[in-house]
């Protein structure tokens, strides 16, 4: 079965950096596509970004360009966001999906909050 | 961006009785190689996303045939034909023929 676990999430200031993890199994990693999504409270899901089985291709929302970088460890089996100059409106719950076009599979997610 | 705008925002069924959702797509999502990207997720409180309905009519796996989609180009509904207790939570429709991928604002569901 598949599995996806994110995790690193926690407060952190306007201005500040947060690196997410995810760990995914029950599937092989290095093949599928694989996306961040993002939810802020009381809001609907938000598409963050995503990237390609072998890394070289990633695509991302317009307001995190330049701020977020999504990568991967094929051989961790692990999918990474990097969030730099984080603002108040990047609090969210942040959950790591399978992507098939779709997500068929997400995490349980990992709450960001982005407070002073 | 794609904006996907639903219909209703919200919805109080009777247990049995029928809902449906519409979901109205600012462009058309049939992609040049056939396919059309609309799918349907619920998230149920206190947990994630989950997919009901993929490529517009294709039921997930494990999902119930009281869902079922349908629609074309620019114009989808889901429709579930029995609501259960189970069913409660907020519906949203999403599109993936191009970047950004988005959803529509949802539908909230729950039983009168």
């Amino acid at each position: 079965e598949v599995h996806l676990v994110e995790s690193g999430g926690g407060v952190v200031q306007p201005g500040g950096s947060l690196r997410l993890s995810c760990a995914a199994s029950g599937f092989t990693f290095a093949n599928y596509w694989m996306s961040w999504v993002r939810q802020a409270p009381g809001k609907g899901p938000e598409w963050v970004g995503n990237i390609n089985p072998d890394g070289r291709v990633k695509y991302s929302l317009d307001s995190v360009k330049g701020r977020f970088t999504v990568s991967r460890d094929n051989a961790k089996n692990s999918l990474y966001l990097q969030m730099n100059s984080l603002r108040a409106e990047d609090t969210a719950v942040y959950y790591c999906a399978r992507d098939m076009r779709y997500f068929d599979w997400l995490g349980q997610g990992t709450l960001v909050t982005v407070s002073s | 961006d794609i904006v996907l705008t639903q219909t209703p925002l919200s919805l109080s069924v009777t247990p049995g009785q029928p809902a449906s959702i519409s979901c109205k797509s600012s462009q058309s999502l049939l992609d040049r190689d056939g396919a059309t990207y609309l799918y349907w997720y619920l998230q149920k409180p206190g947990q994630s996303p989950q997919v009901l309905i993929y490529e517009v009519s294709n039921r997930f796996s494990g999902v119930p045939d009281r869902f079922s989609g349908s629609g074309s180009g620019t114009d989808f509904t889901l429709k579930i034909s029995r609501v259960e207790a189970e069913d409660v939570g907020v519906y949203y429709c999403m599109q993936s023929i191009q970047h950004p991928k988005t959803f529509g604002q949802g539908t909230k569901v729950d039983l009168k």
